[in-house]
């Protein structure tokens, strides 16, 4: 199958500074990208839906100020959690979809973030 | 609205034995079906999907499926545990009809295997 990889896999930083995770589709395509947090024994909820080229769309409740995100290219999503607190730790993974109509969605091996 | 219900957080079975999680499902229109598996602080490996096609979906590692619109059901099953099937698993529903489609995930169930 198709192969994402986000970067880094796990990250600490401190309260106050920005974090970007980058989600790369490393042999297609991706024209959306879908970024889910997920807290610990938890489901992954989904934050918001990136189409290349255009302002990624966020589910309720999801600050966009907070978690920036960019789609510049078809093969990069970036998503910085600005001004981090410890609230903001969880496990974040990305997932990329290609151009068929019925392409199944890729996911990344996700990216630990504690903010310490 | 789409949405799936898993039924118990945790299952526990013996190396060997049957293993069913189950998972059903709400959508408005024909959805289209998925398990996953994860391991710990890993991302997401697609077990099986369905996509209105045959309605047993047989996936890797020995896991298969069966889509019941009757029952809105689409449990997950293997005929014998093996211990490296001990993860997380998740069930997720998504209308795939629109070039890119929200995948929802169920709340999750976790599979111990009792050697």
């Amino acid at each position: 199958g198709a192969v994402v990889s986000q970067h880094p896999s796990w990250v600490i930083c401190k309260s106050g500074t920005s974090v970007k995770i980058e989600c790369r589709s490393l042999d297609f395509q991706a024209t959306t990208m879908f970024w889910y947090r997920q807290f610990p024994k938890q489901s992954l909820m989904l934050m918001a839906t990136s189409n290349e080229g255009s302002k990624a769309t966020y589910e309720q409740g999801v600050e966009k100020d907070k978690f920036l995100i960019n789609h510049a290219s078809l093969t990069l999503s970036t998503l910085t959690v600005t001004s981090a607190h410890p609230e903001d730790s969880s496990f974040y993974i990305c997932s990329a979809e290609g151009q068929r109509v019925d392409t199944e969605a890729f996911f990344g091996q996700g990216t630990r973030l504690t903010v310490v | 609205a789409q949405s799936v219900t898993q039924l118990g957080s945790h299952v526990s079975v013996s190396e060997g034995a049957l293993v069913l999680l189950r998972c059903n499902y709400s959508s408005s229109v024909p959805p289209y079906l998925f398990w996953y598996v994860q391991y710990p602080n890993q991302g997401l490996q697609l077990l099986l999907k369905y996509t209105s096609a045959a309605t047993l979906v047989k996936g890797i590692n020995g896991f298969e499926a069966e889509f019941k619109k009757s029952e809105t059901s689409f449990h997950l099953t293997k005929p014998s545990a093996h211990m490296s099937d001990a993860a997380e698993y998740f069930c997720a529903v998504s209308d795939l009809s629109s070039s890119a489609s929200k995948i929802i995930f169920g709340s999750g169930t976790r599979l111990s295997i009792r050697p």
